[in-house]
Order: structure tokens, then C-alpha cells, then sequence
């Protein structure tokens, strides 16, 4: 099947910072990405659908200027979260769409730890 | 809009048991459905879906559920579990008309006891 990836898998940045986080179809062009925030214990809620070449939309109560997305190409989406707080500390996941036989089939990525000290 | 009702947050059952994660789900559109299986610290994997036809789904590791219209449910069951099914069972939705915003129920902690 398709792979998804994460970079990075953990980090931890200090409060006021920025990190960037990249999702990564390996094997496959993806339209379409989503992110997803998943508190301890919680379910996965989505954050954003990020469109390549176009604005991503946002869930409602997402920031949208906190957390910064970005569709560079078919195979990559990044997302910034930007003066970052310790309520940011999550676990991001992304996921990636491809059309295949005949319906959609959705890919997640490893999720990546962030924690904001 | 979609929502998806996981009808029991912790399922404690002894090896080699039979298990049933309950999961039901509203929607005014028709839906597929999903179910995925988390380990900790780990993303998402697919378990099963059903997207059309047959209303019982085989998915990988043992697992299969049964789609009922009716009572609009996705029950995942497993005849027999092992110790290493321990993990978060994820039930989900996504509109079958395009967009693909999948909604996940709240989870399911399924702990196999020795």
C-alpha cells in the first residue's frame, strides 16, 4: 500500500518558537492531505484539508494563522505552528488521499509528538 | 454532517476470548465506513472499510464487522484475541459523495488480559 511519512517523528521546542512539520507522500502524488490533532487519550480531530497549489480550509476554531499549512507540491505538506504554547503539546498526525479503484482510499503518516516546554 | 458514536471507551477481555468494539455512527448521507487500530505512540493503521456491497467486512489481524443499515451500526468483532491486540480501536465515517473528510468516534481502549 501507499506510505505516508512524518518529519520529524518527536520534537520539543520552547514556547514563542515555530516548528515546522512535514508530511510526505512516499510512493504516490496527493492531491489532498489532512491534519489531524489528537489530545492524550482522544480521538483524531481534524484540524485542516490542505489542497496542493491552494489554501488549505480550515475546521472550525482552527487557527488558521497559528497553524500555518502549506501544499508546496504533490507529494508534500507542511504545517507550522507558529509561537508555539504548551497547550499546542499534541500528537499531529497527517493523512494523505489518493483515488484508487474507483473510490478514494485515505493514508495516514506516523504522527509526530510535539511538546512545548 | 457526520458523527460517530463508540459505545464503550474501555474493553478489558482475557486472551483467546471473543470481543465486540460497538460503534454507530449518523449521517444524512450515505457513507463509508472505516475501522483503524492505533498502537501507542504510532499513527493509524487500517483494519477494514465498507464502501459498498457485502454488509460483513474481513479486514487484516482476525478482524471482521458487520454493516447494518438499520440500526445504522459498524460492530467490529474477533473470534479469538491475543495479547497483542491491545491497542486503540478508531471507528469512522466519510461521506461517500466526494471531500473524504473522515470523522473518527472518540476510541475504544481494548486491553487483553493474560
Amino acid at each position: 500500500g501507499a506510505v505516508v511519512s512524518q518529519h520529524p517523528s518527536r520534537v520539543i521546542c520552547k514556547s514563542g518558537t515555530s516548528v515546522k512539520i512535514e508530511c510526505r507522500s512516499l510512493d504516490f502524488q496527493a492531491t489532498t492531505m489532512f491534519w489531524y490533532r489528537q489530545f492524550p487519550k482522544k480521538s483524531l480531530m481534524l484540524m485542516a484539508t490542505s489542497n496542493e497549489g491552494s489554501k488549505a480550509t480550515y475546521e472550525q476554531g482552527v487557527e488558521k494563522d497559528k497553524f500555518l499549512i502549506n501544499h508546496a507540491s504533490l507529494t508534500l505538506s507542511t504545517l507550522t505552528v507558529t509561537s508555539a504554547h504548551p497547550e499546542d503539546s499534541s500528537f499531529y498526525i497527517c493523512s494523505a488521499r489518493v483515488w484508487s479503484q474507483g473510490t478514494y482510499e485515505q493514508y495516514f503518516g506516523p504522527g509526530t509528538r510535539l511538546t512545548v516546554t | 454532517a457526520q458523527s460517530v458514536t463508540q459505545l464503550d471507551s474501555q474493553v478489558p477481555v482475557f486472551e483467546e476470548a471473543p470481543v465486540e468494539l460497538r460503534c454507530n455512527y449518523s449521517s444524512s448521507v450515505s457513507v463509508y465506513l472505516f475501522w483503524y487500530v492505533q498502537y501507542p505512540n504510532q499513527g493509524l493503521q487500517l483494519l477494514l472499510k465498507y464502501l459498498s456491497g457485502s454488509t460483513l467486512v474481513k479486514g487484516i489481524n482476525g478482524f471482521e464487522a458487520e454493516f447494518n443499515k438499520s440500526q445504522t451500526s459498524f460492530h467490529l468483532r474477533k473470534p479469538s484475541v491475543h495479547i497483542s491486540d491491545t491497542a486503540e480501536y478508531f471507528c469512522a465515517v466519510s461521506p461517500n459523495t466526494g471531500g473524504f473528510k473522515t470523522i473518527f468516534g472518540a476510541g475504544t481502549r481494548l486491553f487483553v488480559k493474560a
